[in-house]
């Protein structure tokens, strides 16, 4: 079965900073990988799906890249609604999710 | 706008089954671009994904939770079911379902229930 990684496991960053997550599958899973942002007591929303697509609704300021076993995740500026853990899912084979990455502000 | 609602009991004995039910409203279960997913996170861990069904009754499950887990769907109902034997303590969690819309080269959770707090206990 496929694992996934990411880094860092939290962070802390100021409103208006640029935010990096990465997530590493431990093998090729192709551009099959999908980010989504849970908010305390929620449901995970989507947010990126193919590696890089934005999701209808969800603000310009998300993106993602990568392919292969290599991917980020970037938040442009980072803004008080962005406080959430982010979780990547791998959906080559059958479906794994990240350990997850919690966004905090400083 | 398609919605999921998780129900079934918040308390489980240890060694006893797990059920829950998903009902779908706002649109039929029978989309052909859905199958339909549970997926679980205890508290304060991350998302593990249960298994999936499609309205054709073909499943996929997870492996490390496959001897335990059966999904199934009643159409006329506009509903999808977990049920999950042998439960111990490792169980409880969060049980989410979820709409995961498949095609050549894509597949996401892009709908999700509210999610349903279950504990195993004694």
């Amino acid at each position: 079965d496929i694992q996934m990684t990411q880094s860092p496991s939290s962070l802390s960053a100021s409103v208006g900073d640029r935010v990096t997550i990465t997530c590493q599958a431990s093998q090729d899973i192709s551009n099959y990988l999908n980010w989504y942002q849970q908010k305390p007591g929620k449901a995970p929303k989507l947010l990126i799906y193919d590696a890089s697509n934005l999701e209808t609704g969800v603000p310009s300021r998300f993106s993602g890249s990568g392919s292969g076993t290599d991917f980020t995740f970037t938040i442009s500026s980072l803004q008080p609604e962005d406080i959430a853990t982010y979780y990547c899912q791998q959906y080559d084979n059958l479906f794994t999710f990240g350990p997850g990455t919690k966004v905090d502000i400083k | 706008q398609v919605q999921l609602q998780e129900s079934g009991p918040g308390l489980v004995k240890p060694s006893q089954t797990l059920s829950l039910t998903c009902t779908v409203s706002g649109g039929s279960i029978s989309s052909g671009s859905y199958y339909w997913s549970w997926i679980r996170q205890p508290a304060g861990k991350g998302l593990e994904w249960i298994g999936r069904i499609y309205t054709s009754g073909s499943t996929n499950y997870n492996p490390s939770l496959k001897s335990r887990v059966t999904i199934s769907v009643d159409t006329s109902k506009n509903q999808f079911s977990l049920k999950l034997s042998s439960v111990t303590a490792a169980d409880t969690a969060v049980y989410y379902c979820a709409g995961l819309l498949w095609g050549v080269g894509y597949g996401a959770f892009d709908i999700w229930g509210q999610g349903t707090m279950v504990t195993v206990s004694s």
